[in-house]
């Protein structure tokens, strides 16, 4: 079965701080990657996403993430927080092939942005 | 607007009673899930349907029930069965595959007391 690792379980750091979220997974054949984002009191949103070509993929509010396949890894990174970052990061992984579209979560990342 | 929709957001129960979450959603997606969010443990999943009348066990399945007589609509009912029942659950729904990624719904609050 496949599982996701998220070892960063709480994270704060200062406005303008650059960030770096781990997320690592377990299944080493084909995988579809995702970033999600929980705002406080907010519905779960996609940050960006991975399915093939360039491994680092870009997605809204300035985020990006780096597949390395050798690492089994998606880490997801941005040069410069904002207080409105303040959120939970999820990262999520589809596959191995017989999973259809089910995505497993990691525990997720508490971010918080200090002013 | 399409959207998920799920109610209520806040639900309290005594202990041994049945308790049925409703989930609809009007985006024409064929796929729709059930997630439990637990603090640090993130989204675990309960139970998925890929089409309708048809549905599978997700990995923390025991003690709920589904079904999935309509395309818009996969209700979760949390059974006397299930032993920490008090939880936030999120359902989600996506195309057949799963490439625009999932719409979640706001989650419903239960509460067993």
């Amino acid at each position: 079965a496949q599982s996701v690792s998220q070892h960063n379980h709480h994270v704060i750091l200062s406005e303008a701080a650059s960030l770096e979220l781990g997320c690592n997974y377990s299944y080493g054949g084909t995988v579809n990657l995702f970033w999600y984002v929980q705002y406080p009191g907010q519905h779960l949103q996609l940050l960006l996403k991975y399915f093939s070509g360039d491994p680092l993929v870009k997605g809204i509010k300035g985020f990006e993430a780096e597949f390395i396949k050798s690492k089994f890894s998606f880490n997801l990174r941005k040069p410069s927080v904002q207080w409105s970052d303040t959120a939970e990061y999820f990262c999520a992984v589809n596959g191995p092939p017989g999973t259809a579209s089910k995505l497993t979560f990691g525990t997720g990342t508490r971010l918080q942005v200090t002013l | 607007d399409g959207g998920i929709t799920q109610s209520p957001k806040y639900l309290f129960r005594k202990e041994g009673q049945n308790v049925t979450l409703s989930c609809e959603q009007n985006l024409n997606h064929d796929a729709m899930y059930w997630y439990r969010q637990d603090p640090g443990q993130g989204l675990r999943l309960i139970y998925y349907s890929q089409i309708v009348n048809d549905f599978q066990k997700g990995d923390i399945a025991e003690g709920y029930s589904v079904s999935r007589e309509k395309k818009e609509s996969f209700p979760l009912t949390v059974t006397s069965a299930q032993k920490n029942p008090t939880a936030f659950y999120l359902c989600a729904s996506s195309m057949r595959t799963v490439l625009y990624g999932y719409t979640f719904g706001s989650g419903t609050r239960l509460t067993v007391v």
